[in-house]
Order: C-alpha cells, then sequence, then structure tokens
C-alpha cells in the first residue's frame, strides 16, 4: 500500500471546538488534498497543496484551514467544529497535478 | 461551476453480469480517472486515461475516454461478489487542471 495515514480514525466532538486532523504520506509526493465526503455530494475539495507551505482553497473551503510545514505532513483544522462539518475526511497524495490520487483511509468526524 | 453527471446513481445485477457505467459533463477534461470505494476504505485508483479515444482495461475492468473528451465509460465483466462497492469517475479539467468528481455508482450484487 502506498504510504498514506490519516489520524484519528474516528473522532467525535463538541460544537464550537477546534478540531486538527493529520494526514502524514511516506511517498514524497508533492501535492497534497483534503475532501469531505457526504451522501448525495460524492467528493468534495476542501484545500490543497502543491508544495511545502503552498496551499490553495478548494470548493468547500469555508471554516477550515490548512498548513504543510514539511513534505510528509498536510494538516486540516477546523477553526470552530459545526454540525455541518460532520462527514468523513479523506486525504490524498500525487506526484504530479493530473496523476491518479492515493487517498487516505479516511477520518469519520462527528460534531455533536 | 463544472461538474460531472455520473450515472446510474446505483445497480442491482446478478453474479456474473456485465456492468456499465458513465460519466458525462459539458466540460472538456484532458485525464479521466476511474476509482473504487470499499465500505469504511478510501477510493482506490483503477483505470486512468490521458488521451481522447483511449481505451484501456485493467483485468475485468475496462474503461474509454470519450472522444469528444466530455464523457468516459467503465465496463466491468462477468461481476464477482467482491466487485460491489461505490464507482466515482473523475476529470481532470482542460480550462484549469482541477480535478472534479461525480457522486459514484453504487454496484449491488445479488445473491
Amino acid at each position: 500500500d502506498a504510504g498514506i495515514t490519516q489520524s484519528p480514525r474516528h473522532k467525535v466532538t463538541e460544537t464550537g471546538t477546534p478540531v486538527t486532523l493529520r494526514c502524514h504520506q511516506t511517498e514524497n509526493h508533492r501535492y497534497m488534498y483534503w475532501y469531505r465526503q457526504d451522501p448525495g455530494h460524492g467528493l468534495r475539495l476542501i484545500h490543497y497543496s502543491y508544495g511545502v507551505k503552498d496551499t490553495d482553497k478548494g470548493e468547500v473551503s469555508d471554516g477550515y484551514s490548512v498548513s504543510r510545514s514539511k513534505t510528509e505532513d498536510f494538516l486540516l483544522t477546523l477553526e470552530s467544529a459545526t454540525s455541518s462539518q460532520t462527514s468523513v475526511y479523506f486525504c490524498a497524495i500525487s506526484e504530479t497535478a493530473n496523476y491518479g490520487y492515493t487517498f487516505g483511509s479516511g477520518t469519520r468526524l462527528t460534531v455533536v | 461551476g463544472q461538474q460531472l453527471n455520473q450515472s446510474p446513481q446505483s445497480m442491482f445485477i446478478q453474479e456474473g453480469e456485465d456492468v456499465s457505467m458513465n460519466c458525462t459533463s459539458s466540460s472538456i477534461f484532458n485525464t479521466w480517472l476511474w476509482y473504487k470505494q470499499d465500505p469504511g476504505e478510501g477510493p482506490v485508483l483503477l483505470i486512468a486515461l490521458y488521451k481522447a479515444g483511449e481505451l484501456t482495461s485493467n483485468g475485468r475492468l475496462t474503461a474509454q475516454f470519450g472522444i469528444t473528451r466530455k464523457d468516459s465509460f467503465l465496463n466491468i465483466s462477468a461481476s464477482i461478489p467482491s466487485d460491489v462497492g461505490i464507482y466515482f469517475c473523475a476529470g481532470q479539467l482542460l480550462v484549469d487542471d482541477k480535478i472534479i468528481f461525480g457522486k459514484g455508482t453504487r454496484l449491488h450484487i445479488l445473491p
């Protein structure tokens, strides 16, 4: 399996609290992505990174921030969690911008 | 915004049957990707297509990059129980290189 690990795998948090999800890769891929998956919506891009300290917004970035201080780690932070952010979050990596992504196993986040 | 229309949303078939699903759009793509997702896991890349008209196989799976660059299809021949899951198409837009995903086709296999 490609070396991509998401943590935690499951989390329950309260509304209004900050939450950080971690994606760690051992493939030295340049591109990293955060998606959320919701029924009826498929996969939607939150933020992505094209290098250390280089990030950009996706289509559903409101309420989320990211950081990439090392090639191998891409952090997703929910600044103040809301119930609408209950979802399954996937990290993905790719060598180039148009090559197929490798996805992590996901983090199931529940905001109560 | 741009979107991919993936159909059907779900399929119920008998083991051994062939399966066909497709993605269409009004936008033009320079790459098509097909993924499968098993329960509790992330999507796994099945087939990648990079040229209009390209036909690529991966075992019992065959996918094609439509000649108009606006569509793609995936066929599965002689389905088996482990084919159950959700299949996603994804396309890289020619206009800005962004990748967008279809909403998935959920495949069920009846015993």
